[in-house]
């Protein structure tokens, strides 16, 4: 399997524009998150889907961050308008059910 | 609020070392506890954790988790340049969400 995949890899824009994040998780796992990291704060959970259902969004910054998953091989996680503390790696990550959890490269965004 | 803390935050030893790296946690319905090694990239999956005093081993590594004491220590013996990186401490509670400390980095030098 090619793993968890995610583009792209980086994205350096503008403050105010729009950024959207892509996912393909691992084919047959049913559960997909998306993490940011950065220095100050480590990995912070902002969205997790099971069955592509969203089941807790508590971790999503603000409105400005939305997290789609229209079927269950494609995500994406969209910041509109974007903001320089936005700047932060993006991860996704799937599982199967209780299982490991495996992470994507990452999206290193950088918000001028 | 659930919290989860590692120590120390930064960790530089030289190849043959011994080094333990700590994790405690503050968790409502804890689960799990999981261990991760980030280099340069995504997080890679070291050894989960649920039972108390289990050794959990891999080659040179090794982990063993205390829920009455809440935290976790992860040993790493004969350190080698490879270890560099960062080592990230997670827990699983009821829900499926995972709490990750910051990280320890370890930096090994020849």
């Amino acid at each position: 399997d090619a793993g968890v995949i995610q583009s792209p890899r980086h994205e350096v824009t503008e403050m105010g524009q729009e950024v959207t994040l892509r996912c393909k998780p691992i084919s047959g796992h049913d559960y997909l998150f998306w993490y940011r990291q950065t220095m100050m704060r480590g990995l912070e959970l902002l969205i997790y889907f099971n069955n592509n259902v969203p089941i807790d969004d508590s971790g999503m910054p603000e409105d400005r961050f939305s997290a789609k998953m229209p079927n269950a091989s494609f995500s994406t996680l969209k910041i509109q308008p974007s903001e320089p503390r936005d700047s932060a790696v993006y991860f996704c990550a799937s599982r199967q059910g209780t299982g490991e959890l495996f992470f994507g490269e990452g999206s290193r965004l950088t918000v001028l | 609020e659930d919290k989860v803390v590692q120590s120390p935050l930064s960790l530089v030893v030289h190849e043959g070392d011994t080094v333990t790296l700590n994790c405690s946690y503050e968790v409502t319905n804890f689960r799990s506890l999981l261990w991760y090694k980030q280099e340069k990239k995504a997080p890679t999956f070291l050894f989960m954790l649920t039972s108390s005093g289990i050794e959990k081993k891999s080659g040179r590594l090794s982990s063993i988790l205390d829920k009455k004491e809440l935290f976790s220590i992860l040993n790493i013996t004969a350190t080698q340049t490879g270890d560099s990186a960062v080592y990230l401490c997670a827990v699983g509670r009821d829900t499926d969400k995972l709490i990750f400390g910051t990280g320890t980095r370890l930096q090994v030098f020849p």
